[in-house]
């Protein structure tokens, strides 16, 4: 099926560092959503925009809504082993339209 | 509440059984969403409810898939003559949404069921 082009695929990162990830799109979407899933889990919700360059923030979670509506960036500063797991972005006009996740590793 | 539940949360089953996948919204929640996501990958939508109505099921892989959701409240996703291409994690939604698209709403998802075919 369809998918937005997410990226990094996958980020192999030291505590502490900022992360940064960003979806992209050839459609616009009305709605940009940023889930985050751990293994053997369903995704949950971090971060939902809903308007074209709304920036929100939800503790060390900063996402943005391109100006364009077809991009979104999620940024994770400082961050901790619990941060770990993989983040998707879903964009949604009708339905919802998933990356295929940007996976989180901390390297001890 | 407890949120979306979904059972059983693992099932291994021999290709050409059936299995049914069970799942409880959030109460106050009136759409219900049925996603599959293999490994690797994003959710792919399959089907949603509106209360009982099944607005969209286009998506739903094959003739061998069905869904329901009889009274508004739990939905059930059936598979009939399962083949080893149908493993995946089924995974369940609610959301409170209004108007007829499934636009503009905020999924709560369950955490889902996982299929094996052997």
């Amino acid at each position: 099926g369809q998918q937005l082009n997410q990226s990094p695929q996958s980020m192999f990162i030291q505590e502490g560092e900022d992360v940064s990830m960003n979806c992209t799109s050839s459609s616009i979407f009305n709605t940009w959503l940023w889930y985050k899933q751990d293994p053997g889990e369903g995704p949950v919700l971090l971060i939902a925009l809903y308007k074209a360059g709304e920036l929100t923030s939800n503790g060390r979670l900063t996402a943005q809504f391109g100006i364009t509506r077809k991009d979104s960036f999620l940024n994770i500063s400082a961050s901790i082993p619990s941060d770990v797991g993989i983040y998707f972005c879903a964009g949604q006009e009708y339905q919802l339209i998933w990356g295929a996740g940007t996976k989180l590793i901390i390297k001890p | 509440d407890t949120g979306v539940s979904q059972n059983p949360r693992h099932k291994i089953t021999k290709r050409g059984q059936n299995v049914t996948f069970r799942c409880d919204p959030i109460s106050e929640h009136n759409r219900l969403y049925w996603y599959r996501q293999t490994l690797g990958q994003g959710p792919e939508f399959l089907t949603y409810f509106q209360n009982e109505a099944q607005l969209e099921k286009s998506r739903l892989l094959s003739d061998r898939f069905s869904a329901e959701r009889p009274k508004g409240s739990f939905s059930t996703l059936e598979i009939q003559r399962t083949e080893q291409g149908d493993s995946a994690m089924y995974l369940c939604a609610s959301s409170l949404g209004k108007g007829t698209y499934s636009g503009a709403n905020v999924l709560t998802f369950g955490a889902g069921s996982r299929l094996t075919v052997l």
